[in-house]
């Protein structure tokens, strides 16, 4: 099945500084989606890309859907203690079902 | 964003009993209903799709004799996982959207452990 690739796995950062993580597919998605997951709970929606080149914000986030429609990126900037979490991406093909394809996640810890 | 709540939030039951976990729209009808699978550390996996009022599409390697999906009305799903062992001990999560066109919305997620 289609494979997302997302980076960095992991990261560690100063409250304050900016954070960019991205997805890259071999597939092409109509829709890139990115989440957030807290620990024990179910993703929550952050920022939706319908159109390949879309740059949309979200407060302190933006997202990018990638003008080759197989990548897209997350920035978060000025980052707070509250942005610790898992991030993901994932991406939606064309088609009846429309089902989601996930990233392997991103966990983000802020350090104060 | 719309609301979709799954129950119950954790679950312990003894190995070879079933257990039933509920997905509910809470504000919107929701034509299609999925269920996923996250084991500690990792992504989402879907197991399957359902439609209202029609059978479940399994996802390749889920059983469908084990993992019993039922989406009998336009607001509720559920999630019977059969006969479970200790390797079904996983996180279950729903999601729900309206239509086509919408966005999906996540639950909660259901922690199950099987002893």
């Amino acid at each position: 099945g289609q494979q997302l690739n997302q980076s960095p796995q992991s990261m560690f950062i100063q409250e304050g500084e900016d954070v960019s993580m991205n997805c890259t597919s071999s597939s092409i998605f109509n829709t890139w989606l990115w989440y957030k997951q807290d620990p024990g709970e179910g993703p929550v929606l952050l920022i939706a890309l319908y159109k390949a080149g879309e740059l949309t914000s979200n407060g302190r986030l933006t997202a990018q859907f990638g003008i080759t429609r197989k990548d897209s990126f997350l920035n978060i900037s000025a980052s707070i203690p509250s942005d610790v979490g898992i991030y993901f991406c994932a991406g939606q093909l064309a088609g009846s079902a429309r089902q989601l394809t996930f990233g392997s996640g991103t966990q983000l810890t802020v350090l104060p | 964003g719309a609301v979709v709540s799954q129950h119950p939030s954790r679950v312990i039951c003894k190995s070879g009993t079933s257990v039933k976990i509920e997905c509910r729209s809470l504000d919107f009808q929701a034509t299609t209903m999925f269920w996923y699978r996250q084991f500690p550390k990792q992504s989402l996996m879907l197991m399957a799709t359902s439609n209202e009022g029609s059978k479940a599409t399994y996802e390749q390697g889920v059983e469908k004799d084990k993992f019993l999906i039922n989406h009998a009305s336009l607001t509720l799903s559920t999630l019977t996982v059969t006969s479970a062992h200790p390797e079904d001990s996983s996180f279950y999560i729903c999601s729900a959207r309206e239509s086509l066109n919408t966005e999906a919305f996540f639950g909660q997620g259901t922690r199950l452990t099987v002893v």
